[in-house]
C-alpha cells in the first residue's frame, strides 16, 4: 500500500529565504504527483502536477522535482512571503491504468514571517 | 466560472439521521472522488468515480454509500451517520488523471 510522507511536518521561515518541502512514497510505480496549498478552513488548491515521466515543473516562484526511482518529490519555494503561509500538501497517484485513488502526505504547515 | 461546490457548507446533524452531501462539477470531468480529512489523519479517500456508473472504494468507505448517474453530480450519503463521522469532507473533479479541483469542503458534526 502506498504511504507518503512529508518532512518537515512544520516550518517558520523569515520573509524572503528560499525554502524546500519534502514529499516522499514507498510505491515509486506512480502516474503523477500534485502538489496543493491549503489555507486553513479552506479546500485545497493545486500548485503544480508532475507526470511520472517528467523531472520537474514551474509555475512562477515555485518549482517541483521528481525523483521517481528514488521515492522523492521536493517543492521549492523562491523568495517566500508571508501569503505563502499555509499547509502544503503533496499526493501521489498510481499507475498501471491511472486509477483515481489518490494518497495524501500529512502536509506541511508553513509560516513566513515578515 | 469553473468550480466544484459542495452542499451543505455546515452541517450539525444527529447520530441515525441519514443525510445526503452534494457535489457538482461545471467542467465535464471524468473523475470524481470523495475525502475526509481529520486532525492528525490527514486527507483520505472515501469514494472516487472514473465515470458515470463507475464507482470505488477508497481508503474508508465504511458507512458511507456514493451514486454518479450523471457526470456532473457525486453526491454522498451517509445513511446512518455516527459521531465518528464528524469530518471536513471534500469533493474533487478531474480531467481523467489530471490536475485534481477540489470544492470548498463541507464540515460536519454528528451529535
Amino acid at each position: 500500500k502506498q504511504e507518503v510522507t512529508q518532512i518537515p511536518a512544520a516550518l517558520s521561515v523569515p520573509e524572503g529565504e528560499n525554502l524546500v518541502l519534502n514529499c516522499s512514497f514507498t510505491d515509486s510505480a506512480i502516474y503523477n504527483l500534485q502538489w496543493f496549498r491549503q489555507d486553513p478552513g479552506k479546500g485545497l488548491t493545486s500548485l503544480l502536477l508532475i507526470q511520472s515521466s517528467q523531472r520537474e515543473q514551474t509555475s512562477g516562484r515555485l518549482n517541483a522535482s521528481l525523483d521517481k526511482s528514488s521515492g522523492r518529490s521536493t517543492l521549492y519555494i523562491a523568495a517566500s512571503q508571508p501569503g505563502d503561509s499555509a499547509t502544503y500538501l503533496c499526493a501521489v497517484r498510481p499507475g498501471g491504468n491511472a486509477g483515481n485513488m489518490l494518497t495524501f502526505g500529512g502536509g506541511t504547515r508553513l509560516m513566513v514571517k515578515p | 466560472e469553473a468550480q466544484v461546490t459542495q452542499n451543505p457548507r455546515y452541517l450539525i446533524t444527529v447520530t441515525g439521521k441519514k443525510l445526503t452531501v452534494t457535489c457538482s462539477q461545471n467542467m465535464n470531468h471524468e473523475y470524481m472522488s470523495w475525502y475526509r480529512q481529520d486532525p492528525g489523519l490527514g486527507l483520505r479517500q472515501i469514494y472516487y468515480s472514473m465515470n458515470v456508473e463507475v464507482t470505488d472504494k477508497g481508503d474508508v468507505p465504511e458507512g458511507y454509500k456514493v451514486s454518479r448517474k450523471e457526470k456532473r453530480n457525486f453526491p454522498l450519503i451517509l445513511e446512518s451517520p455516527s459521531p465518528n463521522q464528524t469530518s471536513l469532507y471534500f469533493c474533487a473533479s478531474s480531467r481523467n488523471a489530471d490536475t485534481q479541483y477540489f470544492g470548498p469542503g463541507t464540515r460536519l458534526t454528528v451529535l
